[in-house]
C-alpha cells in the first residue's frame, strides 16, 4: 500500500526557516516524480514544487522561487522542502504527493509563520 | 504559466442530483487534466486523470470529459459523501496549476 508521511511542520517567525520531510513506502520511490502542494487557510490548492525521479529536473511555483529548495534522497525514500525567508503568506498545510498526476497524497504538515 | 478557471465557485445540490463542474485552461492542454476531491482535514483525492480516466477505486458516478481548453467533471447521482470541494489541475506544463475550486454544498 502506498503511504506518504510528512513531518517537520511547526511555528516559525517571519524570516525564519523550516525543513519539511516526506517519507514514502509501498512503491518504488526512485521511479516517481515527487511534489509539494500547499493549502493556505481559506484558500485553494497551490502547487509548490516538483522534483523528477532522479533529481535532475526541479521546478518551483513563482511564489516560492528563490526561497524554497526541493531535494530527495532515494536511498531513504524521502523528499524534502527547505523553506527559507518565510512569510506570513506561507502559512499553510503542506502536502507531498506522488507523480505528475498527484495520485497519492500524505496527510499534510501544518506550517504557521507568525511572530 | 497556464491559468485554470473553474465554474461555478460554489453550488448547492441535493442527494441524487446530477452535478456538472467546468474547467477552462488559458491555452490548449490536450487531455492533460486531472480532477480532485478535497474534504476538510483530509488529503485531496484523485478522481480523474487524463481528462476522462477514472482513478482506481473511484465510483463510476464520477466522469470527466473534454480536451484542448474546456473540460467537465460530472457527478451522476450525488451522494452524501460527495459534498466537498473539487479542483481541476493541468499536467501539460511542468509548472503545475490548479483551478480555484468548486465547493459542492447541501441544498
Amino acid at each position: 500500500e502506498v503511504h506518504l508521511a510528512e513531518s517537520g511542520g511547526g511555528l516559525v517567525k517571519p524570516g525564519g526557516s523550516l525543513k519539511l520531510s516526506c517519507t514514502a513506502s509501498g512503491f518504488t520511490f526512485n521511479s516517481y516524480t515527487m511534489n509539494w502542494v500547499r493549502q493556505a487557510p481559506g484558500r485553494g490548492l497551490e502547487w509548490v514544487s516538483s522534483i523528477s525521479s532522479g533529481g535532475d529536473y526541479i521546478y518551483y511555483g513563482d511564489s516560492v522561487k528563490g526561497r524554497f529548495t526541493i531535494s530527495r534522497d532515494n536511498a531513504k525514500n524521502s523528499v524534502y522542502l527547505q523553506m527559507n525567508s518565510l512569510r506570513a503568506e506561507d502559512t499553510a498545510v503542506y502536502y507531498c504527493a506522488r507523480d505528475m498526476i498527484l495520485d497519492y497524497w500524505g496527510q499534510g504538515a501544518l506550517v504557521t509563520v507568525s511572530s | 504559466d497556464i491559468q485554470m478557471t473553474q465554474s461555478p465557485s460554489s453550488l448547492s445540490a441535493s442527494v441524487g442530483d446530477r452535478v456538472t463542474i467546468t474547467c477552462r485552461a488559458s491555452q490548449s492542454i490536450s487531455r492533460y487534466l486531472s480532477w480532485f476531491q478535497h474534504k476538510p482535514g483530509k488529503a485531496p483525492k484523485l478522481l480523474i486523470y487524463a481528462a476522462s480516466s477514472l482513478q482506481s477505486g473511484v465510483p463510476s458516478r464520477f466522469s470527466g470529459s473534454g480536451s484542448g481548453t474546456d473540460f467537465t467533471l460530472t457527478i451522476s447521482g450525488l451522494q452524501p459523501e460527495d459534498f466537498a470541494t473539487y479542483y481541476c489541475q493541468q499536467t501539460y506544463s511542468s509548472l503545475l496549476t490548479f483551478g480555484g475550486g468548486t465547493k459542492v454544498e447541501i441544498k
